[in-house]
């Protein structure tokens, strides 16, 4: 079945690294994507991984996808109070419709 | 460039009364269109898909319906709200042309009492 599990809080301090985990099913996902969602705002992506790629790098953000384990993470570095937010991975159904998937989304909190 | 909006931005309404929630798309043709229901502390459900004009795929049995009059328009109605639909609404769009990217616009919060 189809099912991205994501943990549900992760608390760290400013200046630290942050690294959010998530879990997928579906091994013929083409993409893997993080959304960040502000407090009463919709989604915005943050990034994205092609399912043939191991890592990705975006400034402060890093991708790992381990497609064996189907384990996806985020990786923030240098972690700042505006990166307090909702995080969402989503995997690709695949087929004419694009679906994706969403996990419940995990809370970053960032103590100054 | 490509935008998506949504209207209204908040809206309460009394249980029993009608809904109308739209969402359009500018600087795109044809593009799949998502509406996604996130309830407090929860998660993203999908709730309907359009891959044209006139063509909806509801993903969940539930007191709503979507429709989609024109290519970058799509509409999400009820005829009669429940204390249940209150929730957070998304809209979002992606294009078959480019990779499964879905973008969204900055929702809805319907609040039902």
């Amino acid at each position: 079945g189809e099912d991205v599990e994501q943990s549900l809080f992760l608390s760290v301090r400013e200046g630290d690294s942050s690294v959010i985990n998530c879990t997928y099913t579906d091994s013929s996902s083409t993409y893997l994507y993080w959304y960040k969602q502000e407090p009463g705002a919709g989604l915005q992506l943050l990034t994205y991984i092609f399912s043939n790629m191991d890592m990705k790098q975006d400034q402060r953000l890093t991708v790992l996808l381990n497609k064996k384990d189907k384990h996806l993470s985020l990786r923030i570095a240098d972690t700042q109070t505006g990166d307090s937010a909702i995080y969402f991975c989503a995997e690709t159904i695949g087929g004419a419709t694009n679906k994706l998937i969403f996990g419940t989304g995990t809370l970053l909190a960032v103590q100054p | 460039s490509q935008t998506i909006h949504q209207w209204p931005a908040t809206l309460v309404q009394p249980v029993g009364s009608p809904l109308s929630l739209e969402c359009t798309v500018e600087g795109t043709s044809n593009p799949n269109l998502y509406w996604y229901r996130q309830a407090a502390g929860r998660g993203l459900q999908l709730l309907f898909y359009s891959v044209g004009i006139g063509q909806i795929s509801s993903e969940v049995p539930q007191n709503l319906s979507a429709s989609r009059p024109q290519d970058r328009q799509f509409i999400l109605s009820s005829k009669k709200l429940l204390l249940s639909d209150s929730g957070f609404y998304l809209c979002a769009w992606s294009n078959l042309a480019g990779r499964e990217t879905q973008y969204f616009g900055p929702g809805t919060r319907l609040l039902v009492l």
